[in-house]
């Protein structure tokens, strides 16, 4: 079963308006999330390393201030697309690893989550 | 900076015909993993490989990591079509002095019936 859930699947909302996207791992503790965006048949574009407890580290070009991340406890990280416009519509998702040392351990990822802004 | 690069983007093959996507890094990998993303679905963990030279086999998927551990391939032989989907390799590439799991472009394969 999923080890990484994350919610919602699809959300539909009006340019001006923040969506919250959660991620949460399951049966395990994550230190650490990874969120990235995908373009339709492209590849995972890094934007922010989530970390508990502390601040999310953001890729460059990635606006912290318009993509607020939350890691509150060690099975939860939010993303939080404030401010929403059109061209933020994409598929989002979220993946963690089991163990603390993420370089050597599989990314479990979340089932993505489709964001349309009209 | 450091890269991971991924080689074809695409792939049409006719069912039964095999298929290969190579994957190469700028730099030394510690380890490299290979996902698959079927169309509308997430990125799935197949396997890691950690060893120099190392070769692992999956029913008909061949996974190998370079004696320099900086490429990696993945064969599929006589695909069917629940093989189509998009193939990633990933490495851990330093970035900011941590690890950040770094993903190849992805090879998009297209099985013909």
């Amino acid at each position: 079963g999923a080890v990484v859930s994350q919610h919602p699947s699809w959300v539909i909302c009006k340019s001006g308006t923040s969506v919250k996207i959660e991620c949460r791992s399951l049966d395990f503790q994550a230190t650490t999330m990874f969120w990235y965006r995908q373009f339709p048949k492209q590849s995972l574009m890094l934007m922010a390393t989530s970390n508990e407890g502390s601040k999310a580290t953001y890729e460059q070009g990635v606006e912290k201030d318009k993509f607020l991340i939350n890691h509150a406890s060690l099975t939860l990280s939010t993303l939080t697309v404030t401010s929403a416009h059109p061209e933020d519509s994409s598929f989002y998702i979220c993946s963690a690893a089991r163990t603390a040392s993420s370089y050597n351990s599989p990314l479990h990822f979340g089932n993505g989550t489709r964001l349309t802004v009209t | 900076g450091q890269q991971v690069m991924q080689i074809p983007q695409y792939q049409h093959v006719q069912e039964g015909e095999d298929f290969t996507t190579y994957c190469n890094s700028s730099t030394t990998l510690s380890n490299i993993q290979w996902y698959k993303q079927r169309p509308g679905g997430h990125p799935v963990f197949l396997i890691q490989l950690v060893k120099s030279g190392e070769v692992k086999k999956q029913k008909r998927l061949t996974f190998q990591f370079g004696e320099a551990k900086k490429n990696s391939s993945l064969h599929i032989t006589a695909t069917q079509t629940t093989d189509v989907g998009t193939y990633f390799c990933a490495g851990p590439v330093v970035t900011g002095g941590s690890y950040i799991p770094t993903f190849g472009r992805g090879t998009s394969l297209i099985v013909h019936p």
